[in-house]
């Protein structure tokens, strides 16, 4: 069964600061989807990452695919308000998405 | 732009009722997909569907069923709502697997 592991759960960030999100998954895959989701809203695709060391990026977020480590991540720098929601990762398991838990992000002044 | 239109937003049950949750999309996709979100847990696929009269379970099935009579509709149906699946149900859709899912705005579902 894969588990896709979301860390952290919550993070509060002042502006201007750099952090990463981090997501690991247990089974092989090399399909790996970010998605954004404001509060009461739906979830907006970010990146889709579909080889072993892609690399996306737009405006102040860039995510990595590392998939001999099951490992991607979602780097932010230079944190503004606009970019709290909370953050997803989803690893594709023969055409089915399984979702991490989500990232809350609040970035203050 | 793919539109993902889900019949309610806001939807308020008893426990025993049959629900029908609606999704349309006006893209042509032949992938659908219905999940629940529950804090914490993040999007657990219930069942999804490749094509017309076609549907196979997700993750979560139980107590669940889907309808998919023409492409361009997917409907979730709780055969006898119980209190355990008051949550948020997002719909979705692709063309392409190894493309990004496209969802819709969510139907808040209360089973009291």
């Amino acid at each position: 069964e894969l588990k896709v592991e979301q860390n952290p759960l919550f993070l509060s960030m002042q502006e201007g600061k750099n952090y990463t999100i981090y997501c690991n998954y247990s089974t092989t895959s090399d399909r790996l989807y970010w998605y954004r989701q404001d509060p009461g809203k739906s979830l907006e695709s970010l990146f889709v990452l579909l080889s072993n060391g892609a690399v996306k990026q737009e405006g102040r977020l860039m995510a990595s695919l590392d998939t001999k480590a099951r490992l991607s991540t979602l780097h932010i720098t230079a944190a503004v308000h606009d970019l709290s929601a909370t953050y997803f990762c989803a690893v594709d398991l023969h055409d089915k998405l399984i979702f991490g838990t989500g990232t809350r992000l609040q970035v203050f002044p | 732009d793919v539109k993902v239109t889900q019949s309610s937003r806001y939807l308020v049950k008893r426990t025993g009722e049959k629900v029908f949750l609606e999704c349309v999309q006006d893209m042509d996709h032949e992938n659908m997909f219905w999940y629940r979100q529950d804090p914490g847990l993040g999007l657990r696929l219930i069942y999804f569907s490749y094509d017309v009269k076609m549907k196979e379970k997700g993750d979560i099935p139980e107590g669940y069923s889907v309808s998919r009579e023409k492409k361009e509709r997917f409907s979730l149906i709780l055969e006898s709502a119980s209190t355990n699946q008051t949550s948020m149900y997002l719909c979705a859709t692709t063309i392409l697997s190894n493309q990004p899912q496209h969802f819709g705005d969510g139907t808040r579902l209360s089973i009291l």
